[in-house]
């Protein structure tokens, strides 16, 4: 799977749009992107995928470039709770292909 | 639907004993994952189920650790002995078998503390 790169920490004051880029450089044509996010002391959690299309729905959108090297999570209004670790993943669609975690972004939202 | 349930959600063991885990994924699911995250680190895989298959376990330190997963639902994972470094928060996750696109729902969790 391909590596992704992501800023180690950010902020967000609460109401405004969070914005989490991630790098991912060397993804192939057949690798999704994944989002998951970790608040404290609880497991991953599921927030968006896509191929190439921005993708949209009830918790964030993701943005993927045109030339697929790099996205961008979008939390249109943060809130306390969406304080977390951010995790964008890439991965072939396969059930075979685990989930391969980096450090993340630690998403801080500040009142 | 209920999601994953583990347990126990915490244990502190000394090293050189063991310890297992238990993990009941989503009806219904048929692959199942149990990873380790040690602190301020990402999960990372262990071993991964395809019904009661092992379909990766590369990962897994065969010397110490072992997972099983009887009639393709519940699944524990053991560790005999423990080390100090084993000292992590184990969890499980589950995904339904379906062909494309499929999201993993990990459980709370169990944070193991060997001294």
């Amino acid at each position: 799977d391909a590596k992704t790169t992501q800023p180690p920490s950010m902020d967000c004051a609460e109401g405004r749009a969070a914005n989490l880029p991630c790098n991912h450089s060397t993804i192939s044509g057949n690798e999704y992107v994944y989002w998951y996010r970790q608040i404290h002391s609880q497991g991953p959690q599921y927030i968006i995928h896509g191929l190439k299309n921005n993708e949209t729905n009830e918790m964030a959108s993701l943005i993927i470039t045109e030339d697929r090297k790099s996205s961008t999570l979008i939390l249109p209004h943060a809130t306390l709770r969406d304080t977390a670790v951010y995790y964008c993943i890439v991965r072939v669609d396969s059930l075979v292909k685990q989930l391969t975690f980096g450090k993340g972004t630690k998403l801080s939202v500040i009142p | 639907e209920a999601g994953v349930a583990q347990s126990p959600r915490y244990k502190i063991i000394e090293k050189r004993q063991s310890v297992a885990f238990w993990c009941n994924p989503i009806s219904g699911h048929a692959t199942l994952y149990w990873y380790q995250q040690i602190l301020g680190q990402g999960p990372k895989l262990l071993i991964q189920f395809q019904n009661n298959g092992v379909v990766d376990d590369s990962q897994l330190p065969k010397d110490r650790f072992s997972a099983e997963r009887l009639k393709g639902v519940d699944s524990t994972l053991k560790i005999q002995p423990a080390k100090l470094e084993d000292s992590a928060v184990y969890l499980c996750a589950s995904s339904p078998h379906r062909t494309r696109n499929t999201e993993a729902f990990f459980g709370q969790g169990t944070r193991l503390t060997v001294v």
